[in-house]
């Protein structure tokens, strides 16, 4: 099936700060997902990415789907106590939705 | 509230019970799903349903049996587990099956299992 890897695994910010995870794919992907998960929590949808060097904002995240539809990015600016958790790329192949390993974010006050 | 409701939120068992995990979604989605999200762990795919009927079973041992008498409600039936299967189980549903753009995945707050 398809496959991503997610960097980085960890990051640790002071509040602030930015942050950005990249997700790669050896192969062309359709679309991506993305979707965020709080410490005891459940993962969330957060948006889907279509068409190639997509950009897409919600509030202080940025998404970007890269020109040849390889790889993806979110961008989070001046980092809050409430972006803590980690955040997921997922990818369609068929009928299966195939997750990232995830980047866990620390954000510290 | 999700949308979609799992119970019991937490489970013990031991390796020789038969124990089941149930979901049951209320926004009307075609597809369902079950996740296994392990400690260092990517969310791994266990089993995907469309309209009632299977269509992927991700390699899973037999000792997990999923079941989904209706489009509203999915089950994944335990029995002689092993300790490495102790993890948080996730249902999902979505409008379409996710072969479909614009299908995300809406999840329930999971059943996290420990087999002793």
């Amino acid at each position: 099936g398809q496959q991503v890897m997610q960097i980085p695994q960890y990051q640790h910010v002071q509040e602030g700060e930015d942050f950005t995870t990249y997700c790669n794919s050896s192969t062309t992907l359709s679309n991506i997902q993305w979707y965020k998960q709080r410490p005891g929590g459940h993962p969330v949808f957060l948006i889907q990415l279509v068409k190639s060097g997509e950009v897409k904002k919600q509030k202080r995240l940025t998404f970007q789907f890269g020109e040849a539809k390889k790889n993806s990015s979110l961008h989070i600016t001046a980092t809050q106590t409430t972006d803590v958790g980690t955040y997921f790329c997922a990818v369609t192949s068929g009928s299966r939705l195939t997750f990232g390993e995830g980047t866990q974010l620390t954000v510290n006050p | 509230e999700t949308g979609v409701t799992q119970t019991p939120r937490h489970l013990v068992m031991g390796m020789t019970n038969k124990k089941s995990l149930k979901c049951e979604q209320h926004l009307g989605h075609n597809a369902m799903y079950w996740y296994k999200q392990s400690a260092k762990k990517p969310l791994e795919l266990m089993f995907v349903y469309s309209l009632e009927e299977r269509v992927e079973n991700n390699s899973v041992p037999s000792r997990f049996s999923p079941e989904c008498p209706n489009s509203s409600h999915l089950f994944l039936h335990l029995h002689t587990l092993q300790p490495e299967d102790s993890a948080l189980y996730l249902c999902a549903s979505s409008p379409q099956p996710v072969s479909s753009y614009n299908s995300p995945l809406h999840f329930g707050n999971g059943t996290r299992l420990t087999v002793t």
